[in-house]
């Protein structure tokens, strides 16, 4: 069955960098476009980036648009998150998802979710 | 950029019918999509482009969309049922996904 498993969640001071992954299982991830959405504690779902199925095609949401970057690795069945300049408001549960197509235009939705992985930016 | 805006809270007795608007401009011109998500839980898709169901989703869960308004429908509420409940749509304009707040559905 299709399985998303992400990590590298963890503390983080403001200013500094972490960088997220995704493990995929299941299916086959080279045809699929992937999603980063993430979750302040107590708050809704606010999708952060998108990653078209060859990896051509990249948009971020505004908050996170130059300090973000989403990656993957099809060999490795893999997705990426790097984060930089992290913010007090970059706190959150941040969840990987697959998309039903491979193109981003076809791709708007989060067909499955991973579990999450929480990042606390603190000082 | 495009908002959509649903009712923070919704109570039902079991049995009964739930309906979550999520309200957004000309909402009916785009695909809606909804996830349920229960406490402690990562979210799961219950309805996609307005009205269908994933696989392994009870036919109880409906959706409609039209004009200002999208709507999804629980039938015969259960205890079960009682989770946070988000809307999702694709902005082409961005290359954007937008969600609605979140409705929290309690099942009385």
């Amino acid at each position: 069955q299709v399985q998303l498993v992400e990590s590298g969640g963890g503390v983080v001071q403001p200013g500094r960098s972490l960088r997220l992954s995704c493990a995929a299982s299941g299916f086959t991830f080279s045809g699929y476009a992937m999603h980063w959405v993430r979750q302040a504690p107590g708050k809704g779902l606010e999708w952060v980036a998108v990653i078209s199925y060859d990896g051509s095609g990249k948009y971020y949401a505004d908050s996170v648009k130059g300090r973000f970057t989403i990656s993957r690795d099809s060999s490795k069945k893999m997705l990426f998150l790097q984060m930089n300049s992290l913010k007090f408001e970059d706190t959150a549960v941040y969840y990987c998802t697959k998309a039903p197509r491979g193109v981003i235009a076809a791709a708007g939705m989060n067909e499955v979710w991973g579990k999450g992985t929480l990042v606390s930016v603190s000082s | 950029s495009y908002v959509l805006t649903q009712p923070p809270s919704l109570s039902v007795a079991p049995g009964n019918t739930a309906r979550i608007t999520c309200r957004g401009d000309n909402v009916g011109s785009r695909r809606v999509h909804w996830y349920q998500q229960k406490p402690g839980q990562a979210p799961v898709l219950v309805i996609y482009y307005d009205d269908d169901r994933p696989s392994g989703i009870p036919e109880r869960f409906s959706g409609s969309n039209s004009g200002n308004t999208a709507t999804l429908i629980v039938s015969r509420v259960e205890a079960g049922d009682e989770a946070d409940y988000h809307c999702q749509v694709w902005d082409g304009a961005s290359d954007h996904q937008v969600f609605g707040g979140g409705t929290k559905l309690t099942v009385l």
